[in-house]
């Protein structure tokens, strides 16, 4: 799997937009980008994944440059419950059996009144 | 109502003991995880079951045994507890060994 590389805090003014980076240079043509994240105390959170496109849902976008080299998770309008640790995890999306995650250091975003 | 449940959420117990903790899922998925996070945050796999088969089992001690009586259920038994298992446990559930996993919300394991 392809390491990922995430600066490991950032700051965030509430109401503001949240670009969360990450780096996955040694990413793979078949391996998928995907972000989790864990507020306190909390269980991991599915928030959005992708292969080449950008994607969007109700919860964040995610931006992927066009050599796949790295991503970007926006959060659109960041609100304190948004303070966590985001996960950027690069997998091979097997429909077989080893469909697991493994979980890096992560960022910690935390986001200011 | 709760995707996936576990109990107890706090657990502490001595060193010796066995233990084990419980995790329901209502969602309908086939497949069910296992997670520790240690005190650095750490999340790691433990094991995956599909339709009540062991699928992945990561370099576990074998005091740790996951069994899984039907689709919806996994429990984990870990018999002589030591103080490195003091962690907190996630059980999680996916559709078809699927991208989104769904979490529970942990049990947090002590042992003194």
């Amino acid at each position: 799997d392809a390491k990922t590389t995430q600066p490991p805090s950032m700051d965030c003014a509430e109401g503001r937009a949240a670009n969360l980076p990450c780096n996955h240079s040694t990413i793979s043509g078949n391996e998928y980008v995907y972000w989790y994240r864990q507020i306190h105390s909390q269980g991991p959170q599915y928030i959005i994944h992708g292969l080449k496109n950008n994607e969007t849902n109700e919860m964040a976008s995610l931006i992927i440059t066009e050599d796949r080299k790295s991503s970007t998770l926006i959060l659109p309008h960041a609100t304190l419950r948004d303070t966590a640790v985001y996960y950027c995890i690069v997998r091979v999306y097997r429909g077989g059996a080893t469909n697991k995650l493994i979980f890096g250091t992560g960022t910690l975003l935390a986001v200011q009144p | 109502d709760t995707a996936v449940s576990q109990t107890p959420k706090y657990l502490v117990t001595q060193m010796g003991n066995d233990k084990s903790i419980k995790c329901e899922q209502n969602l309908g998925h086939d497949t069910m995880y296992w997670y520790k996070q240690d005190s650095k945050k750490f999340l790691k796999i433990m094991f995956s079951y599909n339709n009540k088969e062991l699928i992945i089992n990561e370099t576990v001690p074998n005091r740790f045994s996951p069994k899984s009586p039907d689709k919806a259920h996994l429990n984990l038994h870990i018999n002589s507890l030591e103080l490195g298992d003091s962690a907190v446990y996630f059980c999680a559930s996916s559709q078809d060994m699927g991208i989104q996993q769904y979490f529970g919300p942990g049990t947090r394991l002590t042992v003194t």
